[in-house]
């Protein structure tokens, strides 16, 4: 499976947009990009996710380079309720596993008040 | 519109007990899925259903076992508890598995085996 790389951990500041990084140099074309987040003592939960073009939904938006070795998901504005670890995959069309989510480590982002 | 409910929320097992983990959604999804997710380990995927009657396993099967006999509800079983098994439990769902899809989770079981 490709391989994606996050930062440990980011910091932010209520109501200031966050911009949350993902590396996945390796990435095939039929790769799709998710992002999920799971606050504390929580269930993962669905942000976002694209394939070439960037989206938007009301949780986020998603920027796909146009290379597409990297990738970065935007808060517009942080709320407390938006402290989590956030996790990038990749889910590939091709295979018998692309019904499987593999989670990294994600990066934990703290919002101050 | 409940989504994904998982019961219980909390176990405490003796070693060498059964017992059922319960999923049900209320999304007409056709895939659903069990992962565990243990510190330092992210989630691991432990078996996973594409539709009413077909099951299959995922990567860390071994003393689990699923059926799928509506489309709703997808329990897991433990046949003899170990404490290894020690674990939060999450049942997830999806329209179908395509990528295209994002994966909607319970808020977990998280069960003791003593």
């Amino acid at each position: 499976d490709a391989k994606t790389t996050q930062p440990n951990s980011m910091e932010s500041n209520e109501e200031e947009p966050v911009h949350l990084p993902c590396n996945h140099s390796t990435i095939s074309g039929t790769d799709y990009i998710h992002w999920y987040r799971q606050l504390p003592s929580q269930g993962p939960e669905y942000v976002i996710h694209g394939l070439t073009s960037n989206v938007n939904n009301r949780m986020a938006s998603l920027a796909i380079a146009e290379d597409r070795k990297s990738s970065t998901l935007i808060l517009h504005r942080a709320t407390l309720r938006d402290a989590a670890v956030y996790y990038c995959i990749l889910r590939s069309t091709d295979g018998g596993s692309n019904y499987k989510l593999t989670f990294g480590k994600g990066t934990l982002l703290t919002v101050n008040p | 519109n409940a989504g994904v409910t998982q019961t219980p929320k909390f176990q405490v097992l003796k070693t060498g007990q059964s017992m059922t983990l319960q999923c049900a959604q209320d999304m007409n999804h056709e895939y659903m899925s069990w992962y565990r997710q243990d510190p330092g380990m992210g989630l691991r995927l432990i078996h996973y259903s594409v539709g009413a009657g077909i099951t299959d396993q995922g990567e860390v099967p071994n003393g689990y076992n699923v059926s799928r006999s509506t489309t709703e509800d997808f329990p897991l079983r433990l046949l003899s508890a170990a404490p290894s098994q020690t674990s939060v439990y999450f049942c997830a769902s999806s329209v179908s598995r395509s990528p295209n899809y994002g994966y909607t989770f319970g808020s977990g079981t998280r069960l003791t085996v003593v």
